[in-house]
């Protein structure tokens, strides 16, 4: 089956300062979603994007479905950015969950 | 957009007796949805592909007889812990498909946090 690999698994960042994490996966796929998890456990949906570029304020994505990796960008981080950032992918009807990146944003 | 529901959203329960989880479309209809499980600060793993007028696709690993996934209609899919244990503590997740658009994305229900004491 498909693997999804996230990284870095922690990042320490200042607030206002910008970052990106990287999701691998090991094939095709047609589905790639980011989700950010609060501290309730509720997974907030960031983005679908199984190719190509979006963006919402601060966050952006981009998928390289050829290169089969995707990249969340968040810029002027601030302190409710932390938590744990999953990507989530799947190749058919299933989708597979990296291993999450665990963000904390220092005031 | 689209909405999942879960029910309970936390739940206790002894040893030995039976818990049952219900996962709602509430806008759409689903005809497959998924059950994750999440131990404390791990990733979400799928426990199984349900499917609405049929048997459910387990992961390798995870005992159908232990949890049992009915997806009587095409909003709603239900998770029973038969014979719970604290081995089976955990926050289970449900998601589901809307196929109208012909998208592949997946909606998620809040959870449910299940404590067995």
């Amino acid at each position: 089956g498909i693997q999804v690999e996230q990284s870095p698994p922690d990042l320490i960042l200042q607030e206002g300062a910008n970052s990106t994490l990287r999701c691998n996966f090991s094939d095709s796929v047609n589905n790639l979603q980011w989700f950010h998890q609060n501290p309730w456990g509720q997974l907030i949906n960031l983005f679908y994007i199984p190719s190509g570029t979006k963006q919402n304020g601060r966050l952006s994505a981009t998928t390289v479905a050829t290169e089969r990796y995707s990249l969340l960008y968040i810029s002027s981080s601030q302190t409710t950015d932390s938590g744990v950032y999953f990507c989530a992918a799947g190749g058919g009807f299933k989708t597979i969950f990296g291993a999450g990146t665990r963000l904390f944003v220092k005031a | 957009g689209a909405v999942v529901s879960q029910h309970p959203s936390r739940v206790i329960c002894k040893s030995g007796t039976s818990v049952k989880i219900e996962c709602r479309s509430l806008d759409f209809q689903a005809t497959t949805m998924f059950w994750y499980r999440q131990f404390p600060k791990k990733s979400l793993m799928l426990m199984a592909t349900s499917n609405e007028g049929s048997k459910a696709t387990y992961e390798q690993g995870v005992e159908k007889d232990k949890f049992l996934i009915n997806h009587a209609s095409l909003t709603l899919s239900t998770l029973t812990v038969t014979s719970a244990h604290p081995e089976d503590s955990s926050f289970y997740i449900c998601s589901a498909r809307d196929p109208s658009g012909g998208s592949y994305e997946q909606y998620f229900g809040p959870g449910t946090r299940l404590t067995v004491t």
